[in-house]
């Protein structure tokens, strides 16, 4: 079955970048794309943005352009996600979903921003 | 950007009862491109429905979606322990894809 498995937590301080991978098994990697969404404490989810997993094009959140990275690594059907210039405001729990429709997730990262 | 607004922000309710929970959108999403979550505390979401109408796989056929254009509806027919959660909607038909505040399912 399709599973998603992603890297661990991280503290990072602020200005620092942190790049969490996600590693996918179960399904042909390059048939569907790879969403990153995170979710702020006791908060709702913030979609930040997709990459095809066949093509590498990138769609990113307006809010986060100049700061985020999305790759992948087909060869080890890998996805990761860089976030640059850590803010406090970016500590959440980062997930990596597949397809459209976020069919499968993985089991989240959190990233803490502290000084 | 659609904005979604989910109702109410909380339902108590006991188990066995039916639940209906609401997501309407700012503005038409694109193919009723539509989905719905289920999360529990400390947990990932997970999928319940997609295209606003259809199953994912292996979710119980007591959850069921519907809705077009800007008014969405998921409802459980008959609650069971396990369902109580916070649920989520999200438009995928547009981007940036964006998702609801959440709607809290509690034991009454």
């Amino acid at each position: 079955q399709v599973q998603l498995v992603q890297s661990g937590a991280e503290v990072k301080k602020p200005g620092a970048s942190v790049k969490v991978s996600c590693k996918a098994s179960g399904y042909a990697f390059s048939s569907y794309g790879i969403t990153w969404v995170r979710q702020a404490p006791g908060q709702g989810f913030e979609w930040m943005g997709r990459i095809s997993t066949s093509s590498g094009n990138t769609n990113y959140a307006q809010k986060l352009q100049d700061r985020v990275i999305m790759t992948t690594d087909t060869s080890t059907s890998t996805a990761y996600m860089e976030l640059r210039s850590l803010r406090f405001d970016d500590t959440a729990v980062y997930y990596c979903a597949v397809g459209w429709e976020l069919r499968s997730w993985g089991q989240g990262t959190l990233v803490t921003v502290s000084s | 950007e659609i904005v979604l607004t989910q109702s109410p922000g909380t339902l108590s309710l006991s188990p066995g009862e039916r639940a209906t929970l609401s997501c309407r959108a700012s503005q038409s999403v694109s193919s009723n491109y539509l989905a719905w979550y289920q999360q529990k505390p400390g947990q990932a979401p997970r999928l319940l429905v997609y295209g606003a109408s259809t199953r994912a796989t292996g979710i119980p056929d007591r959850f069921s979606g519907s809705g077009s254009g800007t008014d969405f509806t998921l409802t459980i027919s008959r609650l069971e322990p396990e369902d109580f959660a916070v649920y989520y909607c999200q438009q995928y038909g547009s981007s940036p894809r964006t998702f609801g505040q959440g709607t809290k399912v509690e034991i009454k």
